[in-house]
C-alpha cells in the first residue's frame, strides 16, 4: 500500500491549458507539501498544509493553487501553463510535533510544449 | 538566512571505493539533519536521520553519516561503493517545529566499474 501516492505521474500538455496534480497519503500525518524541482534536481518547497490550512506558501506565482479538502489529501491545480513549468512535482508528508521526516510521493512529471 | 551547502555538484567514485558526501548547514541552532536519496525517476527515499545523542549514525544500504557540531556538517559516508549506489543524494535539514524542510542542491554519484 503505497503511503504517498500522486496522480498522473506524468502529464503532456500544451501552453495554455489548466491541469492538476492529485496527492493522497494514507500515513495518518497532519503536513502535506508541494515541491518543485527543475532540470538541475534543485528542490523547491512550495506550498505546505497543516491540517488543511495553508502554512507555507513560498514566492509561487498564482496560476499555482493548492487545495487541501481534508488532511490526507492536497492537490495541486496550475492555470495557463507556461513553458517554464515543466517540472518534476513531488507531494509529501510528514508529522509535526516531533522531528519527522518527510516522505515522498513518486513524483508528477510534467511536460508543457 | 538558513541555508544547506553541498560543495559537490557531481561525485564519480569506482566500485568498492569508499564514498564520502559533504553537507553544511547554517542556522542559529542545531536543526534535525536528514540524508535522502533519489534513484532515476524515483521519488526521494530516506537514508538516515539525526535528532540528538550519538553522533555518529547509521542508516540503510550501509550508509552513515556523522554530525559535527563545531563544523555544522552532516557527512554521509559508505566504506564501499555499489553500483546500485549510483543516484543523487540531498541533505535536508528541519527546524524544530518539524514542519520546515529545507534541502541542499544535491549531489550527484556516478559508480564506475
Amino acid at each position: 500500500d503505497t503511503a504517498v501516492s500522486q496522480t498522473p505521474k506524468y502529464l503532456v500538455t500544451q501552453m495554455g491549458n489548466d491541469k492538476s496534480i492529485k496527492c493522497e497519503q494514507n500515513l495518518g500525518h497532519d503536513t502535506m507539501y508541494w515541491y518543485k524541482q527543475d532540470s538541475k534536481k534543485f528542490l523547491k518547497i512550495m506550498f505546505s498544509y497543516n491540517n488543511k490550512e495553508l502554512i507555507i506558501n513560498e514566492t509561487v506565482p498564482n496560476r499555482f493553487s493548492p487545495k487541501s479538502p481534508d488532511k490526507a489529501h492536497l492537490n495541486l491545480h496550475i492555470n495557463s501553463l507556461e513553458l517554464g513549468d515543466s517540472a518534476v512535482y513531488f507531494c509529501a508528508s510528514s508529522q509535526t510535533g516531533g522531528p519527522g521526516e518527510l516522505f515522498f510521493g513518486e513524483g508528477s512529471r510534467l511536460t508543457v510544449l | 538566512a538558513q541555508s544547506v551547502t553541498q560543495p559537490d555538484i557531481h561525485i564519480t567514485v569506482s566500485e568498492g571505493a569508499s564514498l564520502e558526501l559533504r553537507c553544511n548547514y547554517s542556522y542559529g541552532a542545531t536543526p534535525y539533519l536528514f540524508w535522502y536519496v533519489q534513484s532515476p525517476g524515483q521519488g526521494l527515499q530516506l537514508l538516515l536521520k539525526y535528532f540528538s545523542g550519538d553522533t555518529l549514525v547509521q542508516g540503510i544500504k550501509g550508509f552513515e553519516a556523522e554530525f559535527k557540531r563545531s563544523q555544522s556538517s552532516f557527512n554521509l559516508r559508505k566504506p564501499s561503493v555499489h553500483w546500485s549506489d549510483a543516484a543523487e543524494y540531498f541533505c535536508a535539514v528541519a527546524l524544530f517545529t518539524g514542519n520546515q524542510f529545507y534541502f541542499g542542491t544535491g549531489t550527484s554519484l556516478t559508480v564506475i566499474p
